[in-house]
């Protein structure tokens, strides 16, 4: 069954330490790949996304994201963190033919310490 | 540009009371979702319409309905509310190729 796995349901770092949040998905084929942040009580909005290509993508606010086929995984990184980015992180695929659908992981609640 | 609008943000109902929540998009994207976002449990997929005039079922539709009225409405309706649908509510939209979900604010609904 297709699937979307997260396996960190909450990590804590230190401000300006680095941080890797791991994404692996069950699939046959390469879907598209999505990593989206939310605030407390806000919506969901794009980190960043890939489709085809350079396996390291760029997003905003500093995060990267690299595509590994052979593991099945879509890793979130940032070099050093910042106590805004404090939020819940969630990875999302688009597995192909399925209309569009995104299929969310159960997400990764990021805490940073002063 | 406004993007996916829901209303309301807020709702308290009473357990058997109905309700309809609205979505509206105007970045004339053809395919609207509605999710919803529990704890523990990301965001499931209540019900999709990949174009004006088709709606599916998602992962969780049981005790939901939806509209597509036009292409920029797509409504979600409580028929008979149960606690168990206290959840937030989120509405998105795509447009055709791009994958590029843009989600609303959220409706948080508590089913007392």
């Amino acid at each position: 069954a297709q699937s979307v796995t997260q396996p960190d349901i909450h990590i804590t770092v230190s401000e300006g330490a680095s941080l890797e949040l791991r994404c692996n998905y069950s699939y046959g084929a390469t879907p598209y790949l999505f990593w989206y942040v939310q605030s407390p009580g806000q919506g969901l909005q794009l980190l960043l996304k890939y489709f085809s290509g350079d396996t390291l993508v760029q997003g905003i606010k500093g995060f990267e994201a690299e595509f590994k086929r052979s593991q099945s995984s879509f890793n979130l990184r940032k070099p050093s963190v910042h106590w805004s980015d404090a939020a819940e992180y969630f990875c999302a695929v688009v597995f192909t033919g399925t209309a569009s659908k995104l299929t969310f992981g159960t997400g990764t609640r990021l805490q940073v310490t002063l | 540009n406004a993007g996916v609008t829901q209303t309301p943000k807020f709702q308290v109902l009473k357990t058997g009371q109905s309700m309809t929540l609205q979505c509206a998009q105007d970045m004339n994207h053809n395919s609207m979702y509605w999710y919803r976002q529990d704890p523990g449990m990301g965001l499931r997929l209540i019900y999709y319409s990949a174009s004006e005039g088709t709606t599916d079922k998602g992962e969780v539709p049981n005790g939901y309905n939806v509209s597509r009225l036009n292409k920029r409405e797509f409504s979600l309706r409580l028929e008979s509310a149960a606690p168990s649908q206290t959840s937030v509510y989120f509405c998105a939209s795509s447009g055709q190729g791009t994958y590029g979900y843009t989600f609303g604010s959220g409706t948080r609904l508590t089913v007392v």
